[in-house]
């Protein structure tokens, strides 16, 4: 199984600042790596997929880059309601197998 | 608009039997794969099963291969999850979920039922 692991674990941040959040493959997964963001109390929401292709409805903030083994989510500008936990998620192989997550909070 | 809704969940006795339902709306549902993908209290996200659009092909990881079953109902824009043998590591909000058309990734994500098996 394709193990994703996610850094770091949690993330404190300022609003305004921008971030990156990190998912590393065990093994190459190409570009079949999707972000994706699960607020408080909520269902999870797509937000990049192909490991940086945007998904229509998500604020161009957010960005994706990365293949192989070694991906990138990066927010440009944090905002409050981007505070929430942030999972990747590989569609190469199966099993499907998800990161264990980066939260980010308030400093 | 996309909607789907779980139903289903709900507190079951070790080694019993649980069906989970997802009612899907506002999209073509036998034009999809599906999915089923769980979260344990304040855990992560973990794929449990996948169904192909006739229903014809399933795929399960190993930690519940042999004791769930995904199926679906296209004339009633249904998907199930039979869960036979529960353990207590099965607790967990299941989601039903809309694959993307290459199956690969999960496009719409319904609000998920709690299943918590415990003696």
């Amino acid at each position: 199984d394709v193990v994703l692991t996610q850094s770091p674990a949690t993330l404190s941040v300022t609003p305004g600042e921008r971030i990156s959040l990190s998912c590393r493959a065990s093994e190459s997964v190409d570009t079949y790596l999707h972000w994706y963001q699960q607020k408080p109390n909520e269902s999870p929401r797509l937000l990049i997929k192909y490991a940086s292709q945007s998904i229509s409805g998500i604020p161009s903030r957010f960005s994706g880059s990365g293949s192989g083994t070694d991906f990138t989510l990066s927010i440009n500008g944090v905002e409050l309601e981007d505070l929430s936990i942030y999972y990747c998620q590989q569609g190469n192989s199966l099993p499907y197998t998800f990161g264990a997550g980066t939260k980010l909070e308030l400093k | 608009e996309v909607q789907l809704v779980e139903s289903g969940g709900g507190l079951v006795q070790p080694g019993r039997s649980l069906k989970l339902s997802c009612a899907a709306s506002g999209f073509t549902f036998s034009n999809y794969y599906m999915a089923w993908v769980r979260q344990a209290p304040k855990k992560g996200l973990e794929w449990v099963a996948t169904i192909s659009t006739s229903g014809s092909r399933t795929y399960y990881p190993d930690s519940v291969k042999g004791r769930f079953t995904i199926s679906r109902d296209n004339a009633k824009s249904s998907l199930y999850l039979q869960m036979n043998s529960l353990k207590s590591e099965d607790t967990a909000t299941y989601y039903c979920a809309r694959h993307s058309p290459e199956a690969d990734w999960f496009a719409y994500w319904g609000q998920g039922t709690l299943v918590t098996v415990s003696s």
